[in-house]
């Protein structure tokens, strides 16, 4: 079946430090990947996704490149701040699962001024 | 309103009570997902409906039934809860493809606390 690994958490990083969140995947079909953020109090909202081997997702400066060879999805920023405090999901879809999302465990980032 | 909403944000409940959590899609979504968020555990998917068809249903105890009389709306109705059912239950979205599902569009979800 499908699995999701991330890298295990508390992270604790200054303002403006480089940040990286590893995920490796073990998927039976041709998945998508997604990275899905959790600010505190609320629900999970997506970040970034790659539908296909060598894409790359990106937004609020923040970048993933889906790496067949590898089977891995990291999570980069070149420079967190303090709103980039939250919990970090990734995740993969593909046709053969009925419609269930694998997610990972979930990574704690905090960011101190 | 937009995107998925969840009914009540927060709920408090003894243990013999009978309650409802509702969410509502507002995106045209086709399939509709459940699940339980507890304190330092992984994300649990609880159940799965697709075009109104429940097609994941992962162990979970009778004491939780789900409801989705249309593609717009899923009730998760709660009977006899016990205290470590005391969670986050997080609702959402997302659209069906033939060649796979896009990604999950989630409520802000109901905390609920069991007596």
């Amino acid at each position: 079946g499908n699995s999701v690994t991330q890298m295990e958490g508390p992270v604790t990083l200054s303002e403006e430090a480089f940040l990286t969140i590893n995920c490796t995947y073990t998927a039976t079909g041709y998945p998508s990947l997604f990275w899905y953020v959790q600010y505190p109090g609320e629900g999970l909202q997506l970040l970034l996704k790659a539908t296909k081997a060598d894409d790359k997702g990106s937004n609020k400066g923040f970048e993933a490149t889906y790496r067949k060879e590898t089977t891995s999805f990291h999570l980069e920023k070149g420079s967190v701040q303090v709103s980039d405090s939250a919990v970090y999901f990734c995740a993969l879809s593909d046709n053969t699962n009925a419609g269930k999302s694998t997610f990972g465990d979930g990574t704690t980032l905090t960011v101190k001024p | 309103e937009t995107g998925v909403t969840q009914t009540p944000r927060h709920l408090v409940m003894g243990m013999t009570n009978k309650k409802s959590l509702k969410c509502e899609q507002h995106l045209g979504h086709n399939a509709m997902y459940w699940y339980k968020q507890s304190a330092k555990k992984p994300l649990e998917l609880m159940f799965v409906y697709s075009l109104e068809e429940r097609v994941e249903n992962n162990s979970v105890p009778s004491r939780f039934s789900p409801e989705c009389p249309n593609s717009s709306h899923l009730f998760l109705h709660l009977h006899t809860l016990q205290p470590e059912d005391s969670a986050l239950y997080l609702c959402a979205s997302s659209q069906e493809l033939a060649e796979g599902f896009r990604e999950q569009f989630f409520g802000p979800g109901t905390r609920l606390t069991v007596l």
